[in-house]
């Protein structure tokens, strides 16, 4: 298996612009979770998805954030707009049912809002 | 204060050496993890201890769960410098479907 797969690996910007991040999970696992990670914050969880569906989503920090999982291969990640704060690595991890909540994390997107 | 936090935030070692990183947490737990992450990467699954465990052993890592002290203690043991990274501990509340991750221990392992 691939693993966990996050695109781009690396964005830079301007504010004010649209970013999408995409994840592709493990085949088979139908838990998918998007992390923020910061230097002054460390990980956060941002939204998690059963079954395509968003269970949690009190992480996500403010409208500016959305995510969608249309099928269970890929989900995105949208910063609409974008600003220099939302600057941070962001994970993509995902997880089956019977797993014992072990978690498998994708290489990351790193994101540099100018 | 999280869920989940590393003491100490950094520790410097000599290859050979025994590293040890703490973790405490706050809430009942399912389980909890340990991850590691190398500088630039995602993080990676190392060892998953049950709260009804308290010790295990994966190779040189040995992890260790108080429930009664809502600590958990990870011990690598002859420490190479491939083994430089940060490491997490994370918490499987009883809701299970969500982990909650430590601040992380920067280990360095000096040659």
């Amino acid at each position: 298996d691939a693993g966990v797969i996050q695109s781009p690996r690396h964005e830079v910007t301007e504010m004010g612009q649209e970013v999408t991040l995409r994840c592709k999970p493990i085949s088979g696992h139908d838990y998918l979770f998007w992390y923020r990670q910061t230097m002054m914050r460390g990980l956060e969880l941002l939204i998690y998805f059963n079954n395509n569906v968003p269970i949690d989503d009190s992480g996500m920090p403010e409208d500016r954030f959305s995510a969608k999982m249309p099928n269970a291969s890929f989900s995105t990640l949208k910063i609409q707009p974008s600003e220099p704060r939302d600057s941070a690595v962001y994970f993509c991890a995902s997880r089956s049912t019977g797993g014992a909540g072990t978690q498998y994390f994708g290489p990351g997107t790193r994101l540099l809002v100018l | 204060s999280q869920q989940g936090e590393e003491d100490p935030q950094a520790l410097s070692i000599q290859e050979g050496e025994n590293a040890t990183m703490n973790c405490s947490y706050k809430t009942s737990i399912n389980n909890l993890q340990w991850y590691r992450q190398n500088s630039g990467r995602g993080l990676v699954h190392l060892i998953l201890i049950r709260s009804n465990e308290r010790e295990k052993h994966s190779g040189r890592l040995r992890v260790t769960l108080d429930t009664s002290k809502k600590s958990s203690s990870l011990l690598i043991t002859a420490s190479r410098a491939a083994d430089t990274a940060s490491y997490f501990c994370a918490t499987d509340e009883n809701s299970g479907s969500r982990l909650t991750f430590g601040e992380g221990t920067q280990l360095t392992v000096n040659p």
